[in-house]
């Protein structure tokens, strides 16, 4: 059964600090890893997409790994801010029948203190 | 370009009720989905349509029924709630099916069955 797991469920840092979150996962065929934030109240919004070939992707201050070989990825918040108070959710990719089929982790809570 | 619009908001049933969520998209995707999110749980996927007039299962499909009749408009039926079925709702487009194209959530719909 495909499964993807994130950790820590939930994280509380300062204002201005970075923090990674992680993602394992175990999805085949494996098609792309996204990661997604997630306000209170709103959908998820698309934050970076990788495909197989690819093993960071940057946008603005968060930057996505992925190792494909260990099947695993993390997301790296830099400088954080308040706004980037949120669920950070990790998606793997896969197939079925010719279809994009999605399996999405649980979230990371994220809280920046100020 | 308003995206991905969902109707209604939010909605109280009593069990055994039916009604209607509808998604419209202005992107002119070929692909949509239905998710239901529920607490401590990542979204999980219902229903999806890879073009008018056509439907498929995803993980959780029982209870629900949808239609596509028209491209930009995807619909999830409840006929007859449950208190199971108390979620978010998050609708979701693609331009195609997985690889690099970006899926795009709209704000969901808050269901609650008594």
């Amino acid at each position: 059964k495909n499964q993807v797991e994130q950790s820590p469920q939930s994280l509380i840092i300062l204002e201005g600090k970075n923090c990674t979150l992680q993602c394992n996962y175990t999805v085949s065929p494996f098609s792309n890893l996204r990661w997604y934030k997630q306000d209170t109240g709103r959908g998820p919004v698309s934050l970076t997409i990788m495909t197989f070939s690819e093993n960071t992707k940057s946008n603005g201050r968060y930057t996505a790994t992925l190792d494909a070989d260990t099947k695993q990825s993390s997301l790296h918040i830099t400088a954080s801010q308040l706004s980037d108070s949120a669920s950070y959710i990790c998606v793997v990719g896969g197939s079925s029948g010719g279809s994009y089929i999605p399996t999405f982790g649980r979230g990371t809570s994220l809280i920046v203190h100020p | 370009n308003a995206g991905v619009t969902q109707t209604p908001k939010f909605r109280v049933l009593k069990t055994g009720q039916s009604m209607t969520l509808l998604c419209a998209q202005d992107m002119n995707h070929e692909y949509m989905y239905w998710y239901r999110q529920d607490p401590g749980m990542g979204l999980r996927l219902i229903h999806y349509s890879v073009g008018e007039g056509t439907t498929a299962k995803g993980e959780v499909p029982d209870g629900y029924n949808v239609s596509r009749l028209k491209k930009q408009n995807f619909l999830l039926g409840l006929e007859s709630a449950a208190p199971s079925q108390t979620s978010v709702y998050f609708c979701a487009s693609s331009l195609t099916s997985g690889g690099s194209y970006e899926q795009y959530f709209g704000p969901g719909t808050r269901l609650t069955v008594t």
